[in-house]
């Protein structure tokens, strides 16, 4: 089975410039969520997205936000870029049935520099 | 808010010395802990995990016990490699789905 990809792996922006970022989850997970990790601030949770609804966000500000399609991909957007934005971008899938909750598969992440 | 503390700063051990790392937790209700591991250049692999008290999670020879009563989750190895580098994260998981993750740590094995 194939795990969590993500697209592209590296990034460079410049500031006030706006990103989207690509997630496909393993085959069959209907759950997908978003990190951001930073030497400062660690692993923060962003938002997680279920058959296409956003279920949990994070305290992130408006700029940050996401969407999921029907085959489960998720993209996450981020606009108007600030230097503080630069970051390694996790995105998790899970089986989740909708009750519960289950084990979080990573992908490698995209790695967001703002210059 | 749930919350997740490690030790502070990188660990430096020699092969085959005896590996701790500690982390304690605060949560309401019943969490469920984890360890993961990121190696350089990679996302997070999940390394073991406990979802209730007295739970015992191991893999790859890593062991941690939740503890409830001192809201724990040691991460012990008996015997490092040298590819047991890499950066170790404790985390918890409430009942949204959303991990809580400490700072962690690094980890350097000598040979």
């Amino acid at each position: 089975k194939a795990g969590v990809t993500q697209t592209p792996r590296y990034l460079i922006k410049t500031r006030g410039q706006q990103v989207t970022l690509s997630c496909s989850p393993i085959s069959g997970h209907r759950s997908v969520s978003w990190y951001q990790q930073t030497p400062g601030q660690g692993l923060q949770f962003l938002f997680e997205y279920f058959s296409e609804t956003q279920r949990n966000k994070g305290n992130f500000p408006g700029r940050f936000s996401g969407r999921q399609f029907s085959n489960s991909r998720s993209e996450m957007n981020v606009s108007t870029l600030e230097l503080g934005d630069s970051a390694l971008y996790l995105c998790a899938s899970s089986g989740m049935t909708g009750g519960g909750y289950n084990e979080q598969f990573f992908g490698p992440g995209t790695r967001l520099t703002v210059l | 808010g749930n919350s997740v503390t490690q030790m502070e700063g990188p660990v430096t051990l020699s092969e085959e010395a005896f590996l701790t790392i500690n982390c304690t937790y605060t949560a309401t209700g019943y969490p469920s802990l984890f360890w993961y591991v990121q190696y350089p250049g990679e996302g997070l692999q999940l390394l073991l995990k406990a979802t209730k008290a007295d739970d015992k999670g191991s893999n790859k020879g890593f062991e941690a016990t939740y503890r409830k009563e001192t809201t724990s989750f040691h991460l012990e190895k008996g015997s490092v490699q040298v590819s047991d580098s890499a950066v170790y994260f404790c985390a918890l998981m409430g009942g949204n789905n959303r991990l809580a993750f400490g700072k962690g740590n690094q980890v350097v094995v000598i040979p």
